[in-house]
């Protein structure tokens, strides 16, 4: 069965620093990655796909790799600013299978 | 534009009492799905359906019906079976092995 790590829980971090979101997991056969952003309260926000033919996807100041093998994605988010903070949370499936979620790493970025 | 509804926003169920939560696509997608958020858990399959007609049971299914007779809807009814409901509710929907679209979500409360 299919588990997903996100690390760290939980990050703070200064405005205007460059930071990675670690996320693992376990089976490597996955068709789809996705990077979701959550606020409070609400419903979640796609960041990014990577399908897995593909190493990475770029949007604006975020870039996720992804490396099958290993079992591993990283988020990366360029000069943060305090509209980045909330909860970014990873996702896979394999096939038609539906996703399957990480817990989250809630960020924090301080003015 | 095209997107997931979600309602109500807010829904709260007496003990003994059937509630039924609403998600309605326009997004021509042919896969929806339902997720339960506790804090600290992570989101959790409840029911998810490829095709109009048709629909499996996630990880945590019991006491939750659901239904999918047109394709733009997938109403989950949470029934009296369902002993610790409370909870934020969220319906996603996708293309055949494509990426996800997740509704504003609907929290439940239990008085």
């Amino acid at each position: 069965k299919q588990e997903v790590t996100q690390i760290p829980a939980a990050l703070s971090v200064p405005e205007g620093e460059n930071l990675v979101l670690n996320c693992s997991f376990t089976d490597s056969a996955i068709y789809n990655l996705q990077w979701f952003r959550q606020d409070p309260g609400k419903g979640l926000t796609s960041l990014l796909l990577i399908q897995s033919s593909q190493r990475e996807q770029t949007s604006g100041r975020l870039n996720a790799s992804l490396d099958k093998s290993s079992g591993r994605s990283t988020l990366y988010i360029a000069a943060s600013q305090p509209g980045d903070s909330a909860t970014y949370l990873c996702a896979v499936n394999s096939g038609n299978t539906p996703l399957v979620f990480g817990k989250g790493t809630r960020l924090s970025v301080i003015a | 534009d095209g997107g997931i509804t979600q309602s109500p926003k807010y829904l709260f169920r007496k003990e003994g009492q059937n509630v039924t939560l609403s998600c309605e696509q326009n997004l021509n997608h042919d896969a929806m799905y339902w997720y339960r958020q506790d804090p600290g858990q992570g989101l959790r399959l409840i029911y998810y359906s490829q095709i109009v007609n048709d629909f499996q049971k996630g990880d945590i299914a019991e006491g939750y019906s659901v239904s999918r007779e047109k394709k733009e809807s997938f109403p989950l009814t949470v029934t009296s079976a369902q002993k610790n409901p409370t909870a934020f509710y969220l319906c996603a929907s996708s293309i055949r092995e494509g990426g996800y679209t997740f509704g504003s979500g609907t929290r439940l409360t239990v008085v």
